[in-house]
């Protein structure tokens, strides 16, 4: 299996809502990312998960809450959001060395699209 | 964190090669050189990657200039499904973190 797979596919919520985005492997996977995308842009480093724990948070507004309950499920928990955080929210995942460097290659979910109203 | 620069779009004949090109002149020593395409309405993927020698794999290979200030990614026979926008990243070895920056991307056409 070598699939990341992310849910809900498409996301509308209210500038009060609470949500969250879920993706999943099962590729024995230890890191885990998740990149934030607007329209005709590359993709932007958010958060990354070694081991479980949190060791890279790239500046994200507290509103963004990233959770990795264990080894194979990475969560963001969405809450306040404003209409310029609507965008593709792709999440991805790598081996990691036993030194915890990762491997080469990072593998990608289709993405969950949000808009924010 | 070094930079790379791409050209925004490309257009390639079905059949024929596509040379897509990346300049990466603040590339230091220990920067891997990655390539990955995003299709349309899905993630990014993997395409390959090398340090200082040229790499072949079944999808692509990639030309890495002697300075390593510029690369090439080369599809040997471009098809519809090639469509896409590539990426081309640097990716630190040594620094213990695990981060992309991805480029702008070139965005390939391929005409039938």
């Amino acid at each position: 299996d070598t699939e990341v797979t992310q849910t809900p596919k498409h996301l509308v919520m209210g500038m009060t809502n609470k949500k969250s985005l879920k993706c999943e492997q099962h590729m024995g996977h230890r890191a885990m990312y998740w990149y934030k995308q607007k329209a005709k842009k590359p993709p932007e480093l958010m958060f990354v998960y070694s081991y479980e724990k949190l060791s890279i948070n790239e500046s994200v507004p507290s509103r963004f809450s990233p959770e990795c309950p264990n080894s194979s499920l990475l969560n963001l928990h969405l809450h306040a959001l404003q209409p310029e955080d609507s965008a593709l929210y792709l999440c991805a995942s790598s081996q990691l060395s036993p030194r915890g460097r990762s491997y080469n290659e990072q593998f990608f979910g289709p993405g969950t699209r949000l808009t924010v109203l | 964190d070094a930079k790379t620069t791409q050209p925004n779009s490309m257009e390639s004949n079905e059949e024929e090669p596509v040379h897509l090109p990346c300049n990466h002149s603040t590339i230091s020593g220990t920067d891997y050189i990655h390539w990955y395409r995003q299709l349309p309405s899905q993630g990014p993927e993997y395409v390959i990657h090398g340090l200082t020698s040229n790499v072949n794999n079944r999808m692509a290979s990639l030309a890495i200039a002697e300075d390593r200030k510029s690369s090439t990614l080369i599809l040997h026979r471009a098809t519809l499904r090639d469509a896409a926008v590539y990426y081309c990243i640097l990716r630190p070895s040594t620094s213990g973190t695990y981060k992309y920056i991805f480029g702008t991307g070139t965005r390939l056409k391929v005409l039938a």
